[in-house]
């Protein structure tokens, strides 16, 4: 059974580049949620979704972040224009809501913007 | 709020050395409790969960943590420490649909 499916593993981009994050999520799962992890911040939850639906955007940074999730099966996490304080390894993770809430993350993005 | 509290970044333990990272919660419901850990390079991997079953949960790589209502704690221990074993962990307790992360425990093992 696969696993959380993200893509790019490894992304390098000039500052002020669109980036384009994408994510798979475990099939059946229902919920998706996307986190940053930084050395100084740590994990930061960034936005989720509950059967596709955004339901807390309140950790997206600004408005130079957007996050969709056209069908159960893919969500997007952009950022336009890109800036160096973006750089980061970008987490998606899934869930079954209604259970004991454990997430299942995917292998990460990690983003150089330069 | 659900929240909680790793006691210490870092731990450095030797080869063979009982492992034992502190995990306190805070939560007004009875919480669902995880430990996951993270290899260099790589997502967070789910290690063990408490869901108000047994208070004595054993997860993978011989791992355990013990729910203590009492204490509000869920530390992470292992009786013998692999040098594999080097990696952050994360403990996190459930908000609604969320998890809350505490902030890490990177831990090191000597040969």
């Amino acid at each position: 059974d696969a696993g959380v499916i993200q893509s790019p593993r490894h992304e390098v981009t000039e500052m002020g580049q669109e980036v384009t994050l994408r994510c798979k999520p475990i099939s059946g799962h229902n919920s998706l949620f996307w986190y940053r992890q930084t050395m100084m911040r740590g994990l930061e939850l960034l936005i989720y979704f509950n059967n596709n639906v955004p339901i807390d955007d309140s950790g997206m940074p600004e408005d130079r972040f957007s996050a969709k999730m056209p069908n159960a099966s893919f969500s997007t996490l952009k950022i336009q224009p890109s800036e160096p304080r973006d750089s980061a390894v970008y987490f998606c993770a899934s869930s079954l809501r209604g259970g004991s809430g454990e997430q299942y993350f995917g292998p990460g993005t990690r983003l150089t913007v330069t | 709020a659900q929240s909680v509290t790793q006691l210490g970044s870092h731990v450095s333990v030797s080869e063979g050395a009982l492992v034992l990272l502190r995990c306190n919660y805070s939560s007004s419901v009875p919480p669902y409790l995880f430990w996951y850990v993270q290899y260099p390079n790589q997502g967070l991997q789910l290690l063990l969960k408490y869901t108000s079953a047994a208070t004595l949960v054993k997860g993978i790589n011989g791992f355990e943590a013990e729910f203590k209502k009492s204490e509000t704690s869920f530390h992470l221990t292992k009786p013998s420490a692999h040098m594999s074993d080097a990696a952050e962990y994360f403990c996190a307790v459930n908000r609604a649909d969320k998890l809350i992360f505490g902030t890490g425990t990177r831990l090191q093992v000597f040969p």
